[in-house]
């Protein structure tokens, strides 16, 4: 079975740039998440969602951060307009969920750069 | 707060045992998870602990007492590709995952 999938893997930007990272969770999993990394900071939530609805958005650092996911098989993580300080490796992760999620299994991760 | 602790590193020699322990404070319990992550690459799901006691699954186990807030990580007969980030999750009453800072183990040959 395939996994999470994310695209880009790598990205440079220049600041001020827009960046869109994609994400298409496990077939049949109903939460997707996404996290932010970085040596200082560690694994962050940013958002998540439930049967395609966000229920929580409380880790989206600022306004210059938007998710959407639009179908079951479809997130997007938009920054615009990207700073320096966003770069990070953004992950995507997906579970099953019967009263809340389960195991969260993880994309391979996008290395976002801002210059 | 929520809080997770575990130790920043460990070092460890081929062949021997290592145990990484966990502490936690958290809202509510719905289990604890443990996460290997190598260096460059995604975090990979390990083991789940819900009930006290331990459970093993090949080189790897881990155990839980909800009563201690406490969890460890054993890792037997250690290979050079044991060497990894190890990170320590909990859930809590609203089902949202609060993650350690993770431990790194050097593994010396």
């Amino acid at each position: 079975d395939a996994g999470v999938i994310q695209s880009p893997r790598h990205e440079v930007t220049e600041m001020g740039q827009e960046v869109t990272l994609r994400c298409k969770p496990i077939s049949g999993h109903d939460y997707l998440f996404w996290y932010r990394q970085t040596m200082m900071r560690g694994l962050e939530l940013l958002i998540y969602f439930n049967n395609n609805v966000p229920i929580d958005d409380s880790g989206m650092p600022e306004d210059r951060f938007s998710a959407k996911m639009p179908n079951a098989s479809f997130s997007t993580l938009k920054i615009q307009p990207s700073e320096p300080r966003d770069s990070a490796v953004y992950f995507c992760a997906s579970s099953f969920g019967r009263e809340g999620p389960d195991t969260q299994y993880f994309g391979p991760g996008t290395r976002l750069t801002v210059l | 707060g929520q809080n997770i602790d575990q130790p920043t590193e460990m070092t460890a020699t081929e062949g021997a045992i290592v145990q990484i322990n966990c502490t936690y404070q958290t809202s509510g319990f719905n289990g604890l998870f443990w996460y290997q992550q190598h260096a460059g690459e995604a975090p990979t799901f390990l083991s789940y602990n819900v009930l006290d006691g331990l459970e093993e699954k090949g080189r790897f186990s881990s155990f839980l007492s909800r009563s201690k807030g406490y969890s460890y990580l054993l890792l037997k007969e250690l290979q050079m590709k044991d060497s990894a980030s190890y990170l320590c999750a909990v859930m809590d009453s609203n089902y949202q995952l609060i993650w350690g800072a993770g431990t790194k183990l050097i593994i010396k040959p």
